[in-house]
């Protein structure tokens, strides 16, 4: 699986957009995007995923180069909420089972 | 809905004590999966099944076996608890289509004395 690099901490202010970067530059071309996060030790939490497309959701939205090797997540309007950790993960496609490999992510705190 | 429930949620062995944790799923996915997080580092896989009756290693499987008898449950065992097996345990689950994303439970958090 092609590894990520995320920056270990950012901070964001309440009610403005965050802007998370990761970059995957080995990606293989059946591997997706995928962004989870973790709030207090909770149980990882799915945000979003993507292949090649830009995609959005009602929790953000997926911004991916047109030569994937990197790709940002957007919190349109930050709340304190979204205080977590978040991971950028690259996995393939196909009927695996393969694990997802969570590094140590972005510690993001929202600032009132 | 539930989606993905783990039991128990907090646990105190002693060295040599032996446990199983559940883990149960109400949305009919074939794939099911438990991970340990330890401070400070990313979820490491310790095994993983693909249907009722299966069962592989992951990344981290000493130590822990593990079983699939029914397609909603996923058990995690631990025959002989060491202070290394202390942790927090996430279980997973997912679709059997390769873009599907894993749904995790809220985890179980394990000491060893």
């Amino acid at each position: 699986d092609a590894k990520t690099t995320q920056p270990p901490s950012m901070d964001c202010a309440e009610g403005r957009a965050a802007n998370l970067p990761c970059n995957h530059s080995t990606i293989s071309g059946n591997e997706y995007v995928y962004w989870y996060r973790q709030i207090h030790s909770q149980g990882p939490q799915y945000i979003i995923h993507g292949l090649k497309n830009n995609e959005t959701n009602e929790m953000a939205s997926l911004i991916i180069t047109e030569d994937r090797k990197s790709s940002t997540l957007i919190l349109p309007h930050a709340t304190l909420r979204d205080t977590a950790v978040y991971y950028c993960i690259v996995r393939p496609g196909g009927n695996t089972g393969n694990q997802f490999y969570f590094g140590t992510g972005t510690s993001l705190t929202v600032i009132p | 809905n539930a989606g993905v429930t783990q039991t128990p949620k907090f646990r105190v062995l002693k060295t040599g004590q032996s446990m199983t944790l559940l883990c149960a799923q109400d949305m009919n996915h074939e794939y099911m999966y438990w991970y340990r997080q330890d401070p400070g580092m990313g979820l490491r896989l310790i095994h993983y099944s693909v249907g009722e009756g299966t069962t592989a290693k992951g990344e981290v499987p000493d130590g822990y076996n593990v079983s699939r008898l029914k397609k909603q449950n996923f058990l995690l065992g631990l025959e002989s608890a060491a202070p290394s097996q202390t942790s927090v345990y996430f279980c997973a689950s997912s679709y059997w289509t390769g873009d599907q994303p894993q749904h995790f439970g809220d985890g179980t958090r394990l000491s060893i004395l």
